[in-house]
């Protein structure tokens, strides 16, 4: 089936600890995109990327880095500079002016 | 850069009745694609509609249908026949057009939350 997956579906980050989300598409999309979804803040692009081996930085970019080695991959690191990272990462692909496929998301909590 | 504002943090319908939820946005761009999606609580983002700023004719998906007025710069959700499935978050979301070039990001709201009242 065609589909987004992330991967996991609950994360648990120990103070000072890097972590990896995953993203994978089959869906042939150029464009890939993470959010961060807070209570009452909708969502927040975080990365996006147009096309392999180019990403740009979205509006909460600080403490979050990514590569785009292959089309069908966005792996998104949350460095220990990001001070609040509990929060629900959402990913999504599309094609360029097409709507949005979304992940069915990964829950991070830092204990 | 463009913005897009839900103003509405919550609504409540009544089953069967019909509820409109507003969203503008601001750009400098001529042509660009908007879209409304919905959160359930699962979770799952899934697109509700789709609309095409250069085509006049507002789109439709059964129950779904918008109201947009591109002078205005607002893109309304109208939900008719409003059902107990329809209770969820939902976004407004903003994406330039292919033709305008790179970084075309897709820009959400902050999103309504709609419950739908037995």
């Amino acid at each position: 089936d065609g589909g987004i997956t992330q991967s996991p579906k609950y994360l648990f980050r120990k103070e000072g600890q890097n972590v990896t989300l995953s993203c994978e598409q089959n869906l042939n999309h150029d464009a890939m995109y993470w959010y961060r979804q807070d209570p009452g803040q909708g969502l927040r692009l975080i990365y996006y990327s147009q096309i392999v081996n180019d990403f740009q930085k979205g509006d909460i970019a600080e403490g979050y880095s990514v590569s785009r080695e292959k089309k069908e991959s966005f792996p998104l690191t949350v460095t220990s500079a990001q001070k609040n990272p509990t929060a629900f990462y959402l990913c999504a692909s599309s094609i360029l002016g097409g709507e949005a496929f979304f992940g069915q998301g990964t829950r991070l909590t830092v204990v | 850069a463009q913005t897009v504002t839900q103003s509405q943090p919550e609504m409540s319908v009544q089953e069967a009745e019909t509820v409109t939820l507003s969203c503008t946005y601001d750009t400098s761009e001529n042509n660009y694609y908007l879209f409304w999606y919905k959160q359930p609580p699962s979770r799952q983002m899934i697109l509700v509609i789709r609309q095409e700023a250069y085509k006049q004719q507002n789109a439709t998906e059964n129950r779904f249908s918008v109201n947009f007025q591109k002078a205005a710069k607002s893109f309304s959700l109208k939900i008719s026949d409003s059902q107990l499935g329809d209770t969820a978050m939902y976004f407004c979301a903003f994406m330039k057009h292919k033709s305008s070039g790179a970084n075309s990001k897709l820009t959400f709201g902050k999103g309504i939350t709609l419950s739908v009242r037995p």
